[in-house]
């Protein structure tokens, strides 16, 4: 059981690029989402699912991507990259049952540079 | 507009002493609150949580307390230990919005031996 996986761990951009951070979770949740944290700002939320099929916006949705075909799955795209988006970024996974609230699960961050 | 603040960047404490990290949080509407630890290089890991139909809630030497009125909680860490050194994050949610958290700055906890 790995829990939450992304890869790349690091990746160095230039201004325009474009590239995909992959998520997986092993844990059958239906719940994902993106993270991002830089300095002095906490984690803030870009982009979460519910499941398969369903994404919607969260905090700081700008300039980024995301589909959920399968439920293990939720890349995140960013189009084309900017300076702004330098940070770390974190992907959580968690169940839904109800309404009853979950603690997320989160992976180990990929750490995103644009030059 | 920062609905969750950390005021505190950093706290040193002494091992074996208490630990007390703070948070405020504005928005009436959050309702569950959880605190989560983060080693460097690492992801956030889940801590401890309370409902806002609590005002205390304990586990082992991590206790948390809220006071609604106040819009205020607090993390105690009783004994504090080397490995509790970390940067601590508070985090809320809307009943509504179950799954979409709130994050504090974070404040980082540093355990003196």
């Amino acid at each position: 059981n790995a829990g939450v996986t992304q890869t790349p761990k690091f990746q160095v951009l230039k201004t325009g690029q474009s590239m995909t951070l992959q998520c997986a979770q092993d844990m059958n949740h239906e719940y994902m989402s993106w993270y991002r944290q830089d300095p002095g700002m906490g984690l803030r939320l870009i982009h979460y699912s519910v499941g398969a099929g369903i994404t919607d916006q969260g905090e700081v949705p700008n300039g980024y991507n995301v589909s959920r075909s399968t439920t293990e799955d939720f890349p995140l795209r960013l189009l084309s990259a900017a300076p702004s988006q330098t940070s770390v970024y974190f992907c959580a996974s968690s169940p839904v049952m109800g309404r009853k609230f979950y603690e997320q699960y989160f992976g180990p961050g990929t750490r995103l540079t644009v030059t | 507009d920062q609905q969750v603040k950390q005021n505190s960047p950093s706290l040193s404490v002494q091992e074996g002493r208490i630990s007390i990290l703070n948070c405020d949080y504005t928005n009436s509407m959050f309702d569950y609150f959880l605190w989560y630890k983060k080693y460097p290089a690492e992801g956030p890991t889940f801590l401890i949580s309370i409902s806002s139909i609590k005002d205390k809630n304990e586990d082992g030497r991590f206790t948390v307390f809220l006071n609604k009125s106040a819009k205020h909680l607090s993390l105690h860490i009783v004994p504090s230990q080397p490995g509790d050194s970390a940067v601590y994050f508070c985090a809320a949610s809307e009943a509504q919005g179950a799954q979409k958290l709130v994050f504090g700055q974070g404040t980082r906890l540093t355990i003196n031996p």
